[in-house]
């Protein structure tokens, strides 16, 4: 099974912080992408990447940076938290075998409040 | 502009009857679609697909139907089972998104099966 985990469920950071949050698979897949899922909009792209050390903005990418310093390992970054960046944040990963039919596994996701 | 849409925020059907749930796009370069399922405090997973030269994928329960001349594509659940009760995504992507495998999401839809 494939497996993709978040390292925090659960953030409450301040307004202006430095906000890091990681995401690790363990498929070895190539594509990594990171989202925000908030109410009436669904799923928005932040960024992703699909291959170590390349990455390609998504829909949303302004306020956010992310690493790809290993296969296995994505992290996404607030350089200054703000409270409109208050939002479930979900990493997911594909194989990038499949071309556009990859399926995307999802991790549980990581809510995060900016006070 | 939103690409990918399911204009009804929540579905309510009783057990053991027909859950339908709707989904339109704009980009006639979509060429394959997916449904993702999504209970509270879990990341979503992935539950059927249907590629542009088909007009339905059954898989058990599950069906989608893809109507291309109208952009849209809908998901029947029969029966419709209490465990089913949860916020489903329809997604897209096209075969320019060949090695990312980048996904468009729609806002999403709450069903509830009600005993």
């Amino acid at each position: 099974d494939v497996k993709v985990t978040q390292s925090s469920r659960y953030l409450v950071k301040r307004t202006g912080e430095k906000v890091f949050l990681e995401c690790v698979q363990d498929m070895d897949h190539e594509n990594m992408f990171w989202y925000r899922q908030d109410p009436g909009l669904g799923l928005r792209l932040i960024y992703f990447s699909y291959d170590v050390k390349m990455k390609e903005k998504g829909d949303i990418p302004e306020g956010y940076s992310v690493s790809r310093e290993k296969k296995e390992r994505f992290s996404l970054i607030l350089e200054s938290a703000s409270t409109n960046q208050t939002s479930m944040y979900l990493c997911a990963s594909s194989s990038g075998t499949q071309g556009y039919t990859d399926t995307q596994y999802f991790g549980p996701g990581t809510r995060l409040t900016v006070l | 502009d939103q690409q990918v849409k399911q204009n009804s925020p929540s579905l309510s059907v009783q057990e053991g009857r027909i859950s339908i749930l709707n989904c339109d796009y704009t980009n006639s370069m979509f060429d394959y679609f997916l449904w993702y399922k999504k209970y509270p405090a879990e990341g979503p997973t992935f539950l059927i697909s249907i590629s542009s030269i088909k007009d339905k994928n059954e898989d058990g329960r599950f069906t989608v139907f893809l109507n291309k001349s109208a952009k849209h594509l809908s998901l029947h659940i029969v029966p419709s089972q209490p465990g089913d009760s949860a916020v489903y995504f329809c997604a897209a992507s096209d075969d320019g998104s060949s090695n990312t495998g980048k996904l468009i999401f729609g806002q999403g839809t709450t069903l509830q099966v009600k005993p």
